[in-house]
């Protein structure tokens, strides 16, 4: 079974600060590893994704994940913050239940970028 | 392209009813999945379907229950309504493949009074 740990429920920045969200899972099989962003009253978005080569991935909007296989971690990061990325961000792992692709989300860490 | 599209926005029932909610995938896409994302909490899978069939579910009751229509269309039906149902309901849209990404919609948030 696929599980995803969230490691702070809260992260308070000043802004143009960096920032790191971090992330543990555990999967058996092979694993996809997605960042999502919630902004209030809204559904998720894709922020970025790893599904196999290169360990580092990147979004259009200055975030990057690195997957790493031995701490079973996927870690988002941005040198610089706005107040714009003021979110809620959910990592998740791709698991299989009967014939599904279903996503399996961590609690999600709430991102306050103070100015 | 059209994205994922939810009806309604909100929704308040009282404990006991039965509510309906609707969910048009983006175009091209085939599989839809439900979620229920509790407050301060986050998504939980319900069910997927593909081609019209349920092809697999979360640790969820059979008073959920989901249909998808050939335009691949969902819908999400929840019957005996109880407090513990009041929640976002995310529907994603996808491919049936194990590396495609499910697009969401923006959700149906219902109250269960």
């Amino acid at each position: 079974a696929q599980s995803v740990t969230q490691l702070d429920s809260q992260v308070p920045v000043f802004e143009e600060a960096p920032v790191e969200l971090r992330c543990n899972y555990s999967s058996s099989v092979s694993v996809y590893l997605f960042w999502y962003v919630q902004y209030p009253n809204q559904g998720l978005q894709l922020l970025l994704k790893y599904l196999s080569g290169s360990t580092l991935v990147e979004s259009i909007n200055g975030f990057e994940a690195e997957f790493n296989k031995s701490q079973t971690s996927f870690h988002l990061r941005k040198p610089s913050v706005h107040i714009s990325d003021t979110a809620e961000y959910f990592c998740a792992v791709s698991g299989r239940i009967q014939g599904a692709q279903k996503l399996v989300f961590g609690q999600g860490t709430r991102l306050t970028i103070n100015p | 392209e059209t994205g994922v599209t939810q009806s309604p926005t909100h929704l308040i029932k009282t404990r006991g009813q039965q509510v309906t909610l609707r969910c048009s995938s983006q175009s091209g896409h085939n599989t839809v999945s439900w979620y229920q994302q509790a407050l301060g909490q986050g998504p939980q899978f319900i069910f997927q379907y593909y081609r019209e069939e349920e092809n697999g579910r979360g640790n969820f009751p059979p008073r959920f229950s989901g249909l998808q229509f050939p335009n691949y269309s969902s819908e999400l039906n929840v019957n005996a309504l109880e407090l513990d149902d009041s929640a976002l309901y995310l529907c994603a849209s996808s491919l049936r493949t194990p590396t495609d990404t499910q697009y969401f919609g923006p959700g149906t948030r219902l109250t269960v009074l």
